[in-house]
């Protein structure tokens, strides 16, 4: 069964702290892997990812893949109090249906 | 710009009501879905469509039907509604697989 699981589920940081968020998967025909940023309605797009290696930077934030370890990371750095959301990693399979398959989703805080 | 909208924004129902939740995007995009997130389970996918005139089951489709009559609009749904089906519904829409998805605001539904 196609799975994507994301950890840590909760995390509480103070702001200036750098933070990493992870996210594993194990899907047939993977095609790439997104992360999106919720904070109270609907979730933003964050990035794509599709090759092993290559770094996706926007900000403070990047987010990098291991097709071989099947698992990405989203890092921030010099965390805000903006930055609190609930952070959603998805996978992509090759198919025409565009059909995403979530994680739970990592909930951060940033206290002040 | 809207994108993708969604009505009504909340909605308190009874047991045993039926109610529609309306979906319209004003990106002429081909595929449409819609989500539901509770708490710890992320977001799953209940019925989707890649074209107008044609809808699929997703993941978690029992008690929800869906229509696609129109390419802009995506209509879920619930004839006899369950607390079950208290959550939060999202909306989405992708102009093709393999590219990210747009969501709209979400609606609140709860079922008492």
């Amino acid at each position: 069964e196609d799975k994507v699981v994301q950890s840590p589920l909760s995390l509480v940081v103070h702001e200036g702290d750098t933070v990493t968020l992870n996210c594993s998967y194990e899907v047939t025909n993977f095609r790439s892997l997104l992360w999106y940023k919720q904070e109270k309605k609907a979730p933003t797009f964050l990035f794509m990812l599709t090759s092993s290696g290559i770094e996706k930077k926007s900000g403070r934030l990047s987010s990098i893949l291991d097709k071989k370890e099947l698992f990405s990371i989203l890092n921030i750095t010099a965390t805000q109090t903006g930055d609190s959301a609930v952070y959603l990693c998805a996978v992509d399979r090759s198919s025409n249906t565009g059909k995403l398959i979530f994680g739970q989703g990592t909930t951060l805080q940033v206290k002040p | 710009n809207a994108g993708v909208t969604q009505t009504p924004k909340f909605r308190v129902l009874k047991t045993g009501q039926s109610m529609t939740l309306l979906c319209a995007q004003d990106m002429n995009h081909e595929y449409m879905y819609w989500y539901r997130q509770d708490p710890g389970m992320g977001l799953r996918l209940i019925h989707y469509s890649v074209g107008e005139g044609t809808t699929a089951k997703g993941e978690v489709p029992d008690g929800y039907n869906v229509s696609r009559l129109k390419k802009q609009n995506f209509l879920l749904g619930l004839e006899s509604a369950a607390p079950s089906q208290t959550s939060v519904y999202f909306c989405a829409s992708s102009p093709h697989s393999g590219n990210t998805i747009y969501f709209g605001e979400g609606s609140w539904l709860t079922v008492v």
